[in-house]
């Protein structure tokens, strides 16, 4: 059982280029979630999809896209990139939407990008 | 909109007890959690409580909710160095998504 499976893991790019992360869960999950994690600013989110065929910007969406591309995947966009989009960037999912008996988030592993 | 606060790091001797504290503004909140995050690695959560609950212990964890403070607090009993980690407190209000704190690194010493 995977669970929620990130990819690139790192990832290197220059100011100006574009890239998408893939995010894949495989617990039938409804939401998935995208996070930022910087040094002392805690986890921060992106976008959200409640459910498949819906996204909903978070706290920090600017400079990113997302699309839910099945109720699996979601993966998160950078058009341009900048060196303020140096980051961790995590997954998560987590069961039933609104009604999700406790809310627990499933993390993937992270994908460490730096833009330079 | 919700905020969580927690310090940001606590250092303490294999053996002792840490006590990982957090205030949460979202008076509707349902559930609160405790995130832990090794090196190299995602969140897990590592315990939660529900909103009409005071307290939860599981094995040489302590989970203390003061409601009236919005005041969470997490013990570990007999911190070992395998406990170091960052730990994140979160809540979840009036969306189902939860807020996190910016985590408290813990630092056990041998």
């Amino acid at each position: 059982n995977a669970g929620v499976t990130q990819t690139p893991k790192f990832q290197v790019l220059k100011t100006g280029q574009s890239m998408t992360l893939q995010c894949a869960q495989d617990m039938n999950h409804n939401s998935m979630y995208w996070y930022r994690q910087d040094p002392g600013m805690g986890l921060r989110l992106i976008y959200y999809s409640a459910s498949e065929g819906t996204t909903d910007k978070g706290e920090v969406p600017n400079g990113y896209n997302v699309s839910r591309l099945n109720k699996r995947e979601f993966s998160l966009r950078l058009e341009s990139a900048a060196p303020s989009q140096t980051s961790v960037y995590f997954c998560a999912s987590s069961g039933g939407g609104r009604q999700a008996w406790n809310g627990e988030l499933f993390f993937g592993e992270g994908s460490r990008l730096t833009v330079l | 909109g919700e905020d969580v606060e927690q310090s940001l790091f606590l250092s303490v001797r294999e053996g002792d007890s840490s006590v990982i504290n957090c205030t949460y503004t979202d008076s509707s909140s349902t559930y609160l959690y405790w995130y832990k995050q090794e090196p190299g690695a995602g969140l897990q959560l590592l315990t939660y409580i529900f909103s009409n609950m005071d307290m939860k212990q599981d094995q040489r964890l302590t989970v203390l909710l003061n409601k009236k403070d919005k005041h969470l607090s997490l013990r570990i009993a007999d911190t070992q160095t395998g406990d170091s980690a960052i730990y994140f407190c979160a809540s979840s209000g009036g969306s189902y998504i939860p807020t996190f704190g910016r985590g408290t690194s813990l630092i056990v010493h041998p």
